[in-house]
């Protein structure tokens, strides 16, 4: 079978960083993608891990060991705006790119 | 540059009756796919079509079926709807390879009684 598990809350407060974590099972794996989403409103696309290492942009990092079948998304810098839920989802091989998603993390920022 | 639409934003309806969700996107992209996502939870693959003409069946298809009118439009038909499908369903287009990122429609939110 396939799962991904990753934290259901996290809280944390304006300014400071905080860190989502992504354990996986799946054969086939191909990558790890991070996607944002705000309440009501449709997935975004944050970051792709194909290869293991840390992948920058901007405020937010993911990482990914293949190894260990763990990734992580790093947000710096917490605004307000960023209280979301939060997926990740592993690409499949060779699979028409289809992705199998977690059940989200869902980050509140606080004042 | 509207993206991926869908169409309809919100539907009713009554246990047993049918309906087809439209999805099109004007990116050029090859692969399209269908997601639900149930209150709380992540989004679970219905089907996909990796290039016009070709679809597969996901991780939930019982109950659905797909249509790849062309390369532009993914349509989700639900022949006889149940409460369990009571659901926000997603459609989104991925563009050819090298590209990791599926860019999402609004979704439409499906209510079944």
């Amino acid at each position: 079978g396939q799962s991904l598990e990753q934290p259901s809350e996290v809280t944390a407060v304006e300014g400071a960083i905080v860190q989502i974590n992504c354990t996986y099972q799946t054969s086939g794996f191909y990558g790890l993608s991070w996607y944002q989403q705000h309440d009501g409103g449709a997935p975004t696309f944050l970051s792709y891990n194909g290869l293991d290492g840390l992948e920058e942009t901007g405020r937010f990092s993911s990482f990914l060991s293949r190894s260990d079948s763990y990734g992580y998304l790093l947000l710096q810098e917490l605004q307000m705006k960023d209280s979301a839920s939060y997926f990740c989802a592993v690409r499949k091989n060779n699979q028409g790119g289809k992705l199998i998603f977690g059940q989200g993390t869902e980050l509140s920022v606080k004042p | 540059n509207a993206g991926v639409t869908q169409t309809p934003k919100f539907q009713v309806l009554k246990t047993g009756q049918s309906m087809t969700l439209q999805c099109a996107q004007d990116m050029n992209h090859n692969s399209m796919y269908w997601y639900r996502q149930d209150p709380g939870m992540g989004l679970r693959l219905i089907y996909y079509s990796a290039s016009e003409g070709t679809t597969d069946k996901g991780e939930v298809p019982n109950g659905y079926n797909v249509s790849r009118l062309n390369k532009r439009e993914f349509s989700l038909r639900l022949e006889s709807a149940a409460p369990s499908q009571t659901s926000v369903y997603f459609c989104a287009s991925r563009a050819p390879t090298g590209d990791h990122e599926q860019y999402f429609g609004p979704g439409t939110r499906l209510t079944v009684t």
